[in-house]
């Protein structure tokens, strides 16, 4: 079935370093890809998404890229604040799954001053 | 605008007890989806109602029910509960379309002792 492998955390960064998180996947559909972001004690927050290939979502200095022909969908950020500490989680959605998300495991970012 | 509400926002249940959580949509969303996060694992996806039919169901016992009412709010039942149900119970609204942007609520942290 589908399914969403992301980089196992967690990622401790300086601020301002370069974020990179990465994200494949496997659907035998057209699947739309999502980035969301979890800060602590909260829900998920829709970051950015992409729903055919070579389209890029940003929102927020982040970036993504719907690449088909290495099924990824890796996730970046030039310069990186304390304020991005949180989970990130990547997902697809796939006409085959009625649209339901299927979640990656999750990767942790803790940002220092 | 109210986002996506849930409630309660924590609850305490014992092993075989019952629990009742609910959710209620942003205001025009007719699409309500149900899905489980335990701790450390991206969230997995339960059920999709949407116009007050279920029009998904993820790989979850049959312990597990839900239901969209007129206002399109929606109820999730987990019934004879077991301490592997402990978990962020995450509701999300969506408009219409099942590939419409899912926006998801705080979330009920069910705790079974």
């Amino acid at each position: 079935g589908d399914s969403v492998t992301q980089m196992e955390g967690p990622v401790t960064l300086s601020e301002e370093a370069f974020l990179t998180i990465n994200c494949t996947y496997t659907a035998t559909g057209y699947p739309s890809l999502f980035w969301y972001v979890q800060y602590p004690g909260e829900g998920l927050q829709l970051l950015l998404k992409a729903t055919k290939a070579d389209d890029k979502g940003s929102n927020k200095g982040f970036e993504a890229t719907y690449r088909k022909e290495t099924t990824s969908f890796h996730l970046e950020k030039g310069s990186v604040q304390v304020s991005d500490s949180a989970v990130y989680f990547c997902a697809l959605s796939d006409r085959g799954s009625q649209g339901n998300l299927i979640f990656g495991k999750g990767t942790k970012l803790s940002v220092k001053p | 605008d109210a986002g996506v509400t849930q409630s309660p926002t924590h609850l305490i249940k014992t092993r075989g007890q019952h629990v009742t959580l609910r959710c209620s949509p942003i205001s025009g969303h007719k699409s309500v989806s149900w899905y489980q996060q335990v701790l450390g694992q991206g969230p997995q996806f339960i059920f999709q109602y949407y116009e007050k039919e279920e029009r998904g169901r993820g790989n979850f016992p049959d312990r597990f029910s839900a239901r969209q009412f007129p206002n399109y709010s929606s109820e999730l039942n987990v019934n004879a509960l077991l301490l592997g149900d402990s978990a962020l119970y995450l509701c999300a609204s969506s408009l219409v379309r099942q590939r419409d942007e899912q926006f998801f609520g705080p979330g009920t942290r069910l705790t079974v002792l």
